[in-house]
């Protein structure tokens, strides 16, 4: 069965880093494009990057563009999201997905953010 | 940026009412739009993808159609398990975009 759990997420002060992870399983990781999408506290969904099967193409949103990196492990199906320079603002549940020929297909359980002095 | 607006935002709806959601994109997307449905503190699930798609799985009184700037999802007998919220995501360009997100709740 697909699954995508995702895990990092802490209580961190502005200005500070955090990488978040996200581990695959149940499909052939290397041969999917992954995503990350946000949800701040009572908002809705915001798509935040994504990066390619190879690692050698991303996208990122602009309200993220300079301070994040998504980057990808196929050897360990995983995926990561390094997060620098955190604001107030990025707070929120931060998903992983899986990436198909028709967009997202496949969601984690998320994993929570907290960017407070 | 494409912009994704969602209407509406909040409806209130009985079990076995005929509910329909719009989202405008503002500019020509093809069909490529999906739909997910979201419930509280869980991860959003596809329900329909290429505009009109049904996602394996999903009970059939979902739809969706359009094509281009305006699309529809369609919940044809709105069931208790049903309500949620629902979101629009254009995969067109970069930056993908969701829509704001329409909350069905009951009535």
């Amino acid at each position: 069965e697909f699954q995508l759990l995702e895990s990092g997420g802490d209580l961190v002060q502005p200005g500070g880093s955090l990488r978040l992870s996200c581990a695959a399983s149940g499909f052939t990781f290397s041969s999917y494009a992954m995503s990350w999408v946000r949800q701040a506290p009572g908002k809705g969904l915001e798509w935040v990057s994504d990066i390619i099967t190879t690692g050698a193409g991303t996208h990122y949103a602009d309200s993220v563009k300079g301070r994040f990196t998504i980057s990808r492990d196929n050897s360990k199906d995983t995926l990561y999201l390094h997060m620098n320079g955190l604001r107030l603002e990025d707070t929120a549940v931060y998903y992983c997905a899986k990436v198909g020929t028709s967009g997202i297909h496949l969601w984690g359980q998320g994993t929570l953010v907290t960017v407070s002095s | 940026d494409i912009q994704m607006t969602q209407s509406p935002s909040s409806l209130s709806a009985s079990v076995g009412d005929r509910v329909t959601i719009t989202c405008r994109a503002s500019q020509g997307i093809r069909n490529d739009l999906g739909w997910y449905q979201q419930k509280p503190g869980k991860a959003p699930k596809r329900l329909i993808y290429a505009a009109s798609s049904l996602q394996s799985g999903v009970p059939s009184r979902f739809s969706g159609s359009g094509s281009g700037t305006e699309f529809t999802l369609t919940i044809s007998s709105l069931q208790s398990e049903d309500f949620a919220t629902y979101y629009c995501l254009q995969h067109y360009s970069y930056p993908w975009t969701f829509g704001q997100g329409t909350k069905v709740e009951i009535k």
